[in-house]
Protein backbone atom coordinates (compact mmCIF):
# COMPACT_ATOMS: atom_id res chain seq x y z
CA UNK A 1 0.00 0.00 0.00
CA UNK A 2 1.19 3.53 -0.84
CA UNK A 3 2.63 5.45 2.26
CA UNK A 4 2.51 8.59 1.13
CA UNK A 5 -0.46 11.25 0.55
CA UNK A 6 -0.55 14.42 -2.03
CA UNK A 7 -2.86 17.13 -2.91
CA UNK A 8 -5.09 15.87 -5.05
CA UNK A 9 -3.97 18.71 -7.74
CA UNK A 10 -2.20 22.28 -7.93
CA UNK A 11 -1.61 24.88 -10.86
CA UNK A 12 1.42 27.16 -11.03
CA UNK A 13 2.23 30.01 -13.27
CA UNK A 14 4.35 29.50 -16.10
CA UNK A 15 7.87 30.76 -15.18
CA UNK A 16 7.11 30.11 -11.29
CA UNK A 17 8.30 27.92 -8.71
CA UNK A 18 6.26 24.76 -8.43
CA UNK A 19 6.40 23.01 -4.79
CA UNK A 20 4.63 19.96 -4.53
CA UNK A 21 4.02 18.94 -0.86
CA UNK A 22 4.17 15.09 0.12
CA UNK A 23 3.01 13.75 3.49
CA UNK A 24 4.87 10.25 4.55
CA UNK A 25 4.05 10.28 8.60
CA UNK A 26 4.83 6.46 8.74
CA UNK A 27 8.32 6.41 6.74
CA UNK A 28 11.08 3.89 8.06
CA UNK A 29 14.38 5.29 8.53
CA UNK A 30 16.31 3.09 5.44
CA UNK A 31 12.86 4.20 3.07
CA UNK A 32 14.18 6.19 0.16
CA UNK A 33 11.84 9.35 -1.16
CA UNK A 34 11.54 8.93 -4.71
CA UNK A 35 9.62 11.40 -7.14
CA UNK A 36 8.34 10.13 -10.48
CA UNK A 37 5.99 11.86 -13.02
CA UNK A 38 3.54 10.65 -16.07
CA UNK A 39 2.66 12.86 -18.62
CA UNK A 40 -0.54 11.08 -20.07
CA UNK A 41 -0.63 8.04 -21.55
CA UNK A 42 2.96 7.57 -21.03
CA UNK A 43 5.30 5.62 -18.67
CA UNK A 44 6.51 7.59 -15.30
CA UNK A 45 9.67 9.72 -15.50
CA UNK A 46 12.00 9.73 -13.04
CA UNK A 47 12.78 13.11 -10.94
CA UNK A 48 14.89 12.82 -7.94
CA UNK A 49 14.94 11.00 -4.80
CA UNK A 50 16.71 11.23 -1.49
CA UNK A 51 17.06 9.83 2.22
CA UNK A 52 17.43 12.30 4.52
CA UNK A 53 19.65 15.36 2.97
CA UNK A 54 18.33 17.60 0.16
CA UNK A 55 18.97 16.68 -3.28
CA UNK A 56 19.33 18.95 -6.44
CA UNK A 57 19.49 17.65 -9.78
CA UNK A 58 18.91 19.54 -13.58
CA UNK A 59 15.03 19.00 -13.23
CA UNK A 60 14.20 19.43 -9.59
CA UNK A 61 15.22 19.82 -6.03
CA UNK A 62 13.77 17.45 -3.21
CA UNK A 63 13.30 19.18 0.46
CA UNK A 64 12.90 16.82 3.43
CA UNK A 65 12.04 17.78 6.66
CA UNK A 66 14.48 16.88 9.65
CA UNK A 67 12.00 14.04 10.97
CA UNK A 68 11.45 13.08 7.23
CA UNK A 69 7.62 13.03 7.23
CA UNK A 70 7.66 14.85 4.75
CA UNK A 71 9.16 15.96 1.80
CA UNK A 72 8.67 18.92 -1.25
CA UNK A 73 9.61 18.78 -4.67
CA UNK A 74 10.32 22.14 -6.55
CA UNK A 75 10.56 22.97 -9.72
CA UNK A 76 11.94 25.99 -9.72
CA UNK A 77 10.73 27.66 -13.17
CA UNK A 78 7.38 25.70 -14.26
CA UNK A 79 6.92 25.59 -18.12
CA UNK A 80 4.08 24.16 -19.76
CA UNK A 81 5.55 20.88 -20.46
CA UNK A 82 5.80 20.45 -16.85
CA UNK A 83 2.01 20.09 -16.90
CA UNK A 84 1.85 15.82 -15.27
CA UNK A 85 0.62 13.96 -12.35
CA UNK A 86 3.31 13.55 -10.06
CA UNK A 87 4.23 11.01 -7.83
CA UNK A 88 6.03 10.88 -4.33
CA UNK A 89 6.86 7.27 -3.36
CA UNK A 90 8.41 5.79 -0.38
CA UNK A 91 10.33 2.31 -1.39
CA UNK A 92 9.67 0.08 0.63
CA UNK A 93 12.56 -2.68 1.77
CA UNK A 94 11.38 -5.27 -0.94
CA UNK A 95 12.27 -2.33 -3.34
CA UNK A 96 8.87 -2.25 -5.06
CA UNK A 97 7.27 1.22 -5.32
CA UNK A 98 3.49 1.37 -4.15
CA UNK A 99 2.35 4.44 -6.24
CA UNK A 100 -0.43 6.75 -4.35
CA UNK A 101 -2.71 9.04 -5.83
CA UNK A 102 -0.61 11.78 -6.89
CA UNK A 103 -0.72 15.55 -7.52
CA UNK A 104 -2.02 16.58 -11.24
CA UNK A 105 0.01 19.96 -11.58
CA UNK A 106 -1.09 22.20 -14.54
CA UNK A 107 1.28 25.07 -15.57
CA UNK A 108 -0.57 27.92 -16.60
CA UNK A 109 0.29 30.43 -19.33
CA UNK B 1 20.72 5.27 -21.19
CA UNK B 2 18.56 3.50 -19.29
CA UNK B 3 15.57 2.98 -21.90
CA UNK B 4 12.93 0.61 -21.40
CA UNK B 5 10.69 -0.80 -24.27
CA UNK B 6 7.14 -2.51 -24.46
CA UNK B 7 5.57 -4.42 -27.72
CA UNK B 8 2.99 -3.58 -28.31
CA UNK B 9 2.04 -0.36 -27.75
CA UNK B 10 -1.17 -0.71 -28.15
CA UNK B 11 -3.38 -4.28 -28.83
CA UNK B 12 -7.09 -5.02 -29.36
CA UNK B 13 -8.08 -8.51 -29.01
CA UNK B 14 -11.48 -10.59 -28.14
CA UNK B 15 -12.98 -11.87 -25.09
CA UNK B 16 -11.72 -15.36 -24.41
CA UNK B 17 -8.05 -15.12 -26.15
CA UNK B 18 -4.73 -14.15 -24.57
CA UNK B 19 -1.74 -11.38 -25.21
CA UNK B 20 0.88 -11.00 -25.00
CA UNK B 21 3.25 -8.04 -23.55
CA UNK B 22 6.73 -7.92 -24.00
CA UNK B 23 8.97 -5.37 -21.83
CA UNK B 24 12.74 -4.79 -23.02
CA UNK B 25 15.54 -3.23 -21.08
CA UNK B 26 17.33 -2.16 -24.38
CA UNK B 27 20.86 -0.87 -23.56
CA UNK B 28 20.97 -2.46 -19.46
CA UNK B 29 20.64 -5.92 -17.86
CA UNK B 30 18.04 -5.69 -15.42
CA UNK B 31 17.92 -8.96 -12.41
CA UNK B 32 14.04 -7.20 -11.73
CA UNK B 33 11.30 -6.07 -13.40
CA UNK B 34 7.88 -4.91 -12.31
CA UNK B 35 4.49 -4.72 -13.61
CA UNK B 36 2.00 -2.58 -12.75
CA UNK B 37 -1.65 -1.98 -14.29
CA UNK B 38 -3.31 1.17 -14.77
CA UNK B 39 -7.25 2.17 -14.74
CA UNK B 40 -8.52 5.20 -16.42
CA UNK B 41 -7.97 8.62 -14.19
CA UNK B 42 -5.92 6.26 -11.89
CA UNK B 43 -2.93 5.81 -10.22
CA UNK B 44 -0.28 2.61 -11.29
CA UNK B 45 -0.89 -0.64 -9.46
CA UNK B 46 1.58 -2.57 -8.47
CA UNK B 47 1.05 -6.50 -9.92
CA UNK B 48 4.17 -8.34 -9.74
CA UNK B 49 7.48 -7.99 -9.27
CA UNK B 50 9.57 -10.13 -11.95
CA UNK B 51 12.91 -11.77 -10.78
CA UNK B 52 15.30 -12.90 -13.75
CA UNK B 53 15.35 -16.66 -13.66
CA UNK B 54 12.41 -17.10 -11.23
CA UNK B 55 9.12 -17.47 -10.17
CA UNK B 56 7.46 -13.85 -10.14
CA UNK B 57 6.21 -12.94 -7.00
CA UNK B 58 2.41 -10.99 -7.16
CA UNK B 59 0.97 -9.09 -5.41
CA UNK B 60 -2.15 -9.78 -2.93
CA UNK B 61 -5.60 -9.92 -4.99
CA UNK B 62 -3.20 -10.37 -8.50
CA UNK B 63 -4.54 -13.88 -10.38
CA UNK B 64 -0.66 -15.56 -11.10
CA UNK B 65 -2.86 -17.72 -13.05
CA UNK B 66 -4.55 -15.27 -15.26
CA UNK B 67 -1.31 -12.69 -15.43
CA UNK B 68 1.72 -14.97 -16.65
CA UNK B 69 4.76 -13.29 -16.21
CA UNK B 70 8.20 -14.84 -17.69
CA UNK B 71 11.91 -13.34 -16.87
CA UNK B 72 13.48 -15.88 -18.99
CA UNK B 73 16.88 -13.09 -19.72
CA UNK B 74 18.38 -10.12 -18.11
CA UNK B 75 16.38 -7.77 -20.94
CA UNK B 76 13.43 -9.25 -21.34
CA UNK B 77 10.37 -9.96 -19.34
CA UNK B 78 6.66 -11.06 -20.84
CA UNK B 79 2.98 -10.69 -19.14
CA UNK B 80 0.44 -12.44 -20.86
CA UNK B 81 -3.07 -12.21 -19.57
CA UNK B 82 -4.59 -15.51 -20.19
CA UNK B 83 -8.97 -15.61 -21.13
CA UNK B 84 -8.94 -12.06 -21.21
CA UNK B 85 -12.28 -9.94 -20.57
CA UNK B 86 -13.28 -6.90 -20.64
CA UNK B 87 -12.57 -5.92 -17.36
CA UNK B 88 -8.69 -6.23 -18.26
CA UNK B 89 -9.02 -3.67 -20.30
CA UNK B 90 -6.00 -1.27 -19.09
CA UNK B 91 -2.76 0.31 -19.43
CA UNK B 92 -0.08 -2.10 -18.39
CA UNK B 93 3.84 -0.64 -17.33
CA UNK B 94 6.49 -2.21 -16.70
CA UNK B 95 9.68 -1.16 -15.10
CA UNK B 96 13.32 -1.97 -14.60
CA UNK B 97 16.20 -1.44 -12.47
CA UNK B 98 19.89 -1.00 -13.70
CA UNK B 99 21.71 -3.65 -12.63
CA UNK B 100 25.12 -2.78 -12.91
CA UNK B 101 23.86 0.85 -10.59
CA UNK B 102 23.90 1.46 -7.25
CA UNK B 103 20.42 2.39 -7.27
CA UNK B 104 16.93 1.17 -6.91
CA UNK B 105 15.36 3.95 -9.32
CA UNK B 106 13.42 2.31 -11.82
CA UNK B 107 13.34 3.02 -15.19
CA UNK B 108 9.78 2.64 -16.98
CA UNK B 109 8.30 1.54 -20.50
CA UNK B 110 5.55 3.49 -22.16
CA UNK B 111 3.23 1.26 -21.51
CA UNK B 112 0.91 -1.24 -23.39
CA UNK B 113 -3.09 -0.39 -24.15
CA UNK B 114 -4.79 -2.85 -23.54
CA UNK B 115 -8.45 -3.17 -25.59
CA UNK B 116 -10.42 -6.26 -25.15
CA UNK B 117 -13.63 -6.40 -26.78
Amino acid sequence: DAKTTQPTSMDCAEGRAANLPCNHSTISGNEYVYWYRQIHSQGPQYIIHGLKNNETNEMASLIITEDRKSSTLILPHATLRDTAVYYCIVRVAGNQFYFGTGTSLTVIP
Amino acid sequence: GAVVSQHPSWVICKSGTSVKIECRSLDFQATTMFWYRQFPKQSLMLMATSNEGSKATYEQGVEKDKFLINHASLTLSTLTVTSAHPEDSSFYICSARDLARNSYEQYFGPGTRLTVT
